[in-house]
């Protein structure tokens, strides 16, 4: 099992540019989870999807952010235009399906987003 | 608005110690609290899952307790090693998947 696969790893830009970060969730789950951490805000659920069908977006910071599962292996973050406050480190997770978050959640390792 | 509290922030203990982290919640009406574990420059390993009909989970030597009542989770480790060593947060699901700031453990050999 390859796990939940994040790319880029690390991304360094500047200001103003789009930042597109993908996941590719693991085969067979059909809930996908965008999460951003920071020191200053921890762990935020930023949205979630249920069989490629966008759940919940409340946690979506800004129209600059907007998220999109065109398959169930596929899936994009996209800022634009990105700022510097959006510094973070993004992660996907995937789980079986799931209600109320009953299911354990399988994490990538992340993308490092620094925006200068 | 949930608010989850881990504390303490950080604990350091000598190898084979037991030890518990605490997890607090404010709003009671949850369906599940979830224990994770965060490695250095990786993303969360799920150690435990607790239904709100639940009051506790146990794999190998982690045990985690819930009362729902109180807004209180305890994640017991027993004979903690090295490589127990990690980060853990709690995670409670209501409305919404909020999570604790953690706690930063660090085991010494």
């Amino acid at each position: 099992d390859a796990g939940v696969i994040q790319s880029p790893r690390h991304e360094v830009t500047e200001m103003g540019q789009e930042v597109t970060l993908r996941c590719k969730p693991i085969s067979g789950h059909n809930s996908l989870f965008w999460y951003r951490q920071t020191m200053m805000r921890g762990l935020e659920l930023l949205i979630y999807f249920n069989n490629n069908v966008p759940i919940d977006d409340s946690g979506m910071p800004e129209d600059r952010f907007s998220a999109k599962m065109p398959n169930a292996s596929f899936s994009t973050l996209k800022i634009q235009p990105s700022e510097p406050r959006d510094s973070a480190v993004y992660f996907c997770a995937s789980s079986s399906p799931q209600t109320r978050f009953n299911q354990p959640q399988h994490f990538g390792d992340g993308t490092r987003l620094s925006i200068l | 608005k949930q608010e989850v509290t881990q504390i303490p922030a950080a604990l350091s203990v000598p190898e084979g110690e037991n030890l518990v982290l605490n997890c607090s919640f404010t709003d009671s009406a949850i369906y599940n609290l979830q224990w994770f574990r965060q490695d250095p420059g990786k993303g969360l390993t799920s150690l435990l899952l607790i239904q709100s009909s639940q009051r506790e989970q146990t794999s190998g030597r982690l045990n985690a307790s819930l009362d729902k009542s109180s807004g209180r989770s305890t994640l017991y480790i027993a004979a903690s090693q090295p490589g127990d060593s990690a980060t853990y947060l709690c995670a409670v699901s209501g409305s919404r998947l909020t999570f604790g700031e953690g706690t930063q453990l660090t085991v010494n050999p």
